[in-house]
């Protein structure tokens, strides 16, 4: 199954850490979406990348949260300095071509003590 | 302000009988329309898609009605099954191809 895989599942940082979350899109998808949910919240739109480029970064924090997708290796979401408000479920999701259905991961649920 | 609205946070079904979930939307742009199922501590899965020139899109058991005027979007599934029971998104397609969800409806469909 080359679905779309997301790791850590679970990942528990105490306040001022740093928090790194991987995304392996689905096999031969350059496109990859980040979305945040908070509790009892839908997803929000983070950024959009394709292999190297930054497309649409609007929805991501000004500060702290930074994302890339080289082109070898899986797409990272770096959270700096992490806070309690940072405690959410983080989906990518992965896309083959621009405006074709986009396919979720499992998600990574961020735990901030 | 929230651009997508899906204004009942939870819905209960008798399996066998219709359910419906409803989704309003403020922004006339968009031109493409999703639903998205989502259990526990998964990712969410796409479901079914409108687009605005149409009206009606059906899937078996899933129809996506789209009222363009009303700005309104409704999803019926028919006949429901204790399997439908999780949370249901219904998203719009923003200009980069991001997706703008509602914060969901919780259907739960009981044998």
């Amino acid at each position: 199954n080359a679905g779309v895989m997301q790791n850590p599942r679970h990942l528990v940082r105490r306040r001022g850490q740093e928090a790194r979350l991987r995304c392996s899109p689905m096999k031969g998808h350059s496109h990859v979406y980040w979305y945040r949910q908070l509790p009892e919240e839908g997803l929000k739109f983070m950024v959009y990348l394709q292999k190297e480029n930054i497309i649409d970064e609007s929805g991501m924090p000004k500060e702290r949260f930074s994302a890339e997708f080289p082109k070898e290796g899986p797409s990272i979401l770096r959270i700096q300095q992490v806070v309690r408000g940072d405690s959410a479920a983080y989906f990518c999701a992965s896309q083959g071509q621009r405006k074709e259905t986009q396919y979720f991961g499992p998600g990574t649920r961020l735990l901030v003590l | 302000d929230q651009q997508v609205k899906q204004n009942s946070p939870s819905l209960s079904v008798q399996e066998g009988r219709i359910s419906i979930l409803n989704c309003d939307y403020t922004n006339s742009m968009f031109d493409y329309f999703l639903w998205y199922k989502k259990y526990p501590a998964e990712g969410p899965t796409f479901l079914i898609s409108i687009s605005s020139i149409k009206d009606k899109n059906e899937d078996g058991r899933f129809t996506v009605f789209l009222n363009k005027s009303a700005k309104h979007l409704s999803l019926h599934i028919v006949p429901s099954q204790p399997g439908d029971s999780a949370v249901y998104f219904c998203a719009e397609r923003g200009s980069q191809g991001n997706l703008i969800f509602g914060k969901g409806t919780k259907l739960s469909v009981k044998p």
